[in-house]
């Protein structure tokens, strides 16, 4: 079982409305990501940081941000969420170093 | 664009078969990294190859990896209804920092 925590799992929430979705894990990680899924869809890259302070966008353009205040969290936000935001997010982390990465059970937002 | 792809998307196979998965990609890397998904969750890491590895084992699990092709395949045998999920190939490229992962493949094992 990986100790990285994603809450809330699922949120319903109207549009324009500004949401933050938490990411922690306990292992000490410094990499950690933001991943975007449709359902049975690939994984994209939204937001990574590889360390406190240090983040960088993904392959995927998003209008989401993050922040790496602690090494142990990495909130997404949304400032003013739209139908088009609707999707899985998913947390990660890893060591680094070509090592596995951890995956949170995900958060799915629908925007209405 | 992403890194890898897998292929086939989907694969659906009787209980008790092997079932093989292939995946693509484009530029040099550390390790392939072979992961589930059970709908609706998050991933699971499965199975890591290095770069200078060419097979890997793990339980029923057996990766290959060819570098000069840029592919591996993922070869899950004596499958289990419990098998049924989706697998992902990703990919650590030596020239980036981020994880990639394929589109992919969509596995379903029929009691």
């Amino acid at each position: 079982e990986a100790d990285i925590y994603q809450t809330p799992r699922y949120l319903v929430i109207g549009t324009g409305k500004k949401i933050t979705l938490e990411c922690s894990q306990t292992m000490g990680h410094d990499k950690m990501y933001w991943y975007q899924q449709d359902p049975g869809m690939e994984l994209h890259l939204i937001h990574y940081s590889y360390g406190v302070n240090s983040t960088e966008k993904g392959d995927l353009s998003s209008e989401s941000t993050v922040s790496r205040i602690r090494t142990e969290h990495f909130p997404l936000t949304l400032e003013s969420a739209r139908p088009s935001h609707t999707s899985q997010y998913l947390c990660a982390s890893s060591r680094g170093g070509g090592t596995e990465a951890f995956f949170g059970q995900g958060t799915r937002l629908t925007v209405v | 664009s992403q890194q890898g792809e897998e292929d086939p998307q989907a694969l659906s196979i009787q209980e008790g078969e092997n079932a093989t998965m292939n995946c693509s990609y484009k530029t040099s890397i550390n390790n392939l990294q072979w992961y589930r998904q059970n709908s609706g969750r998050g991933l699971v890491h499965l199975i890591l190859i290095r770069s200078n590895e060419r097979e890997k084992h793990s339980g029923r699990l057996r990766v290959t990896l060819d570098t000069s092709k840029k592919s591996s395949s993922l070869l899950i045998t004596a499958s289990r209804a419990a098998d049924t999920a989706s697998y992902f190939c990703a990919t650590d490229p030596d020239s980036a920092r981020q994880l990639t992962f394929g589109s992919g493949t969509q596995l379903t094992v029929l009691p």
